[in-house]
């Protein structure tokens, strides 16, 4: 089984800074990484897929990087609605798996 | 757009049997793109991918619950199930049931529902 793991676990951020959040996984997966972001009490949503690719609906300061085994989230001049648990999930090998979640908090 | 909504008990007991439903609206289950599956998420943790089904009712189910896990589909009524048997408090958790693109990612999910496994 692949494990995906995120760091930080916790973010305290301020608005308009720069939130960064990585995933690495145990081996390689190609660029088959995805992050979805959960607000407190709603199901998770789709952020950006296939490591760097944008979803329609998706605020543009969202971006994803990287490939094989480190990727990265960005979220560029933070805005309050995005506090939430942000999780990377992997669908290059099954079982599919999650990371541990990143939760980012607003100051 | 497309809407998924689970069902089922709210509450089960130790050793019994856990069944969901999840109803799929403003879309075809029936379609050759996207897979459908269950994803389960303990209160205050992380996600965890239950298994996944085709239309066609081909599964592949999380080695970890296999041995446990049903899932299965009636296209006739736009819905597919989960039956997970022998629970413990273990297995109290958010479930969530998704649709999944062929490329195995999640791209719509339901609102969830909360089963607690409690005698």
């Amino acid at each position: 089984e692949i494990v995906l793991t995120q760091s930080p676990d916790f973010q305290s951020v301020t608005p308009k800074e720069k939130v960064t959040i990585t995933c690495r996984a145990s081996q390689s997966i190609g660029s088959s990484l995805h992050w979805y972001q959960q607000k407190p009490d709603q199901s998770p949503k789709l952020l950006i897929k296939y490591a760097s690719q944008s979803i329609s609906g998706v605020p543009s300061r969202f971006s994803g990087s990287g490939s094989g085994t480190d990727f990265t989230l960005t979220i560029n001049s933070l805005e309050a609605e995005d506090a939430a648990a942000y999780y990377c999930h992997q669908s290059s090998i099954l079982p599919w798996t999650f990371g541990q979640g990143t939760k980012v908090e607003i100051k | 757009q497309l809407q998924l909504q689970e069902s089922g008990p709210g509450l089960v007991k130790p050793s019994e049997t856990l069944s969901l439903t999840c109803t799929v609206s403003r879309g075809s289950i029936g379609s050759t793109d996207y897979y459908w599956g269950w994803i389960r998420q303990p209160p205050g943790k992380g996600l965890e991918w239950i298994g996944s089904i085709y239309y066609s009712g081909s599964t592949y189910y999380n080695p970890s619950l296999e041995s446990r896990v049903t899932i299965s589909v009636d296209t006739s009524k736009n819905q597919f199930s989960l039956r997970l048997t022998s629970v413990t408090a273990a297995d109290t958790a958010v479930y969530y049931c998704a649709r999944l693109t062929v490329g195995g990612l999640f791209d719509y999910w339901g609102q969830g529902t909360l089963v607690t496994v409690s005698s």
